[in-house]
């Protein structure tokens, strides 16, 4: 079984610019979760996703966003990238049957700022 | 707020020594789930262990094995016989259930490596 994919592995953009940043879970996985790894801030939550509905949010502003698709594919949206962006950004899934399960993960997008 | 805490930025030990990795967590909820995660330079998060909250059995998992005391919220784990492939993050992380959804509360991770 194929693991959590995630593209692109590395980006680098420039301050203002915008940026898309794709996660395909495990098949069969319906819950998709995306994780910020910075040296500083260390790994932090973003938002997570089910059935193409965001059922919770971390404590970032609004220039992040994301949705998933009917196939349980994620995508998280970055605007107006500033410099504090750069990180390597964590998609994991789980398979959520309505409890807690664990969530596996994918290798990652190092997203560089300029 | 849920806090996970890991005091050991970096540790190091020699191949096949045994090492611990501390973890304390602050929570008011009775129900959750606690991981180690694993990091190595490839960024892959692996999962190492898992420990549900309502259980009082320690974890064990091969060479990797858990002291969990849920009355001092302490969450240790120990790695028997290293090996030079455990060198990597250590990550632990607590899980719990916020709106229909759950959710991972990360510590700053501890850097181990396994010196030959």
């Amino acid at each position: 079984k194929a693991g959590v994919t995630q593209t692109p592995r590395y980006l680098i953009k420039t301050r203002g610019q915008q940026v898309t940043l794709s996660c395909s879970p495990i098949s069969g996985h319906r819950s998709v979760s995306w994780y910020q790894q910075t040296p500083g801030q260390g790994l932090q939550f973003l938002f997570e996703y089910f059935s193409e509905t965001q059922r919770n949010k971390g404590n970032f502003p609004g220039r992040f966003s994301g949705r998933q698709f009917s196939n349980s594919r994620s995508e998280m949206n970055v605007s107006t990238l500033e410099l504090g962006d750069s990180a390597l950004y964590l998609c994991a899934s789980s398979l959520d049957p309505g409890g807690i399960t664990e969530a596996f993960f994918g290798q990652g997008t190092r997203l560089t700022v300029v | 707020a849920q806090t996970v805490t890991q005091s050991q930025p970096e540790m190091s030990v020699q191949e096949a020594e045994t090492v611990t990795l501390s973890c304390t967590y602050d929570t008011s909820e009775n129900n959750y789930y606690l991981f180690w995660y694993k990091q190595p330079p490839s960024r892959q998060m692996i999962l190492v262990i898992r420990q549900e909250a309502y259980k009082q059995q320690n974890a064990t998992e091969n060479r990797f094995s858990v002291n969990f005391q849920k009355a001092a919220k302490s969450f240790s784990l120990k790695i028997s016989d290293s090996q030079l492939g455990d060198t990597a993050m250590y990550f632990c992380a607590f899980m719990k259930w916020v709106q229909g959804a759950q959710k991972l509360v990360f510590g700053q991770g501890t850097r181990l490596t396994i010196n030959p």
